[in-house]
């Protein structure tokens, strides 16, 4: 089963920020937080990962707490094109290896 | 930019029978993955394949299913005699050193 807790929908505002919680109070001191978004039935897409930094590229930001039991995405200006199912995801590093475990995920609506 | 692709999209084929789904990953990856999803689902891991053998397996994944990376370049699963409950969206994955996976686009596997 998925190690996370995630709302089930979530609307926002295009050009708004958008921030998708997520809970991971059991996490392990080896666990990455990853995120992945699914546009309708196309394949997850990897958005971001960190371990317990913050953390920022061109699409997003994930800001962890210092507890590293939570964590949130950030999309910095939503676009209709960014209306998809976003999944949090805690992974350990096994050189590489380890499967990715999807729960249900967050669906996102952006709004016009 | 290197993305993952597979062929065919669309597979419609009746049952009993044996099909064979297709996927370039990423050229300089060393892992390789596929999962699937039911329709309405969560998408479920499969197995995953490194250094040309199995690294793990799911509960799904039996003796039914098989994996290959024939060439070098290609990565196929196969299902030996489908059944309606293999009806699903495959989707392959690659990763390397780094520690994100990308998927394809995905294989519509519909058993009849």
């Amino acid at each position: 089963d998925a190690k996370t807790t995630q709302p089930p929908s979530m609307d926002c505002a295009e050009g708004r920020a958008a921030n998708l919680p997520c809970n991971h109070s059991t996490i392990s001191g080896n666990e990455y937080v990853y995120w992945y978004r699914q546009i309708h039935s196309q394949g997850p897409q990897y958005i971001i990962h960190g371990l317990k930094n913050n953390e920022t590229n061109e699409m997003a930001s994930l800001i962890i707490t210092e507890d590293r039991k939570s964590s949130t995405l950030i999309l910095p200006h939503a676009t209709l094109r960014d209306t998809a199912v976003y999944y949090c995801i805690v992974r350990a590093y096994q050189g590489g290896s380890e499967k990715l475990v999807f729960g249900k995920g967050t669906k996102l609506t952006v709004n016009p | 930019e290197p993305e993952v692709t597979q062929t065919p999209s669309h597979q419609v084929t009746q049952m009993g029978q044996e099909v064979i789904l297709r996927c370039v990953p990423i050229s300089n990856h060393l892992y390789f993955y596929w999962y699937r999803q039911i329709l309405g689902q969560k998408v479920e891991f499969l197995v995953s394949f490194y250094n040309n053998e199995i690294s793990e397996k799911s509960e799904i994944f039996d003796d039914q299913f098989s994996v290959e990376r024939p060439d070098g370049s290609n990565f196929t699963l196969k299902i030996r005699s489908t059944k309606l409950e293999d009806s699903a969206m495959y989707f392959c994955a690659s990763g390397g050193h780094s520690y994100e996976q990308y998927f394809g686009p995905g294989t519509r596997l519909t058993v009849t």
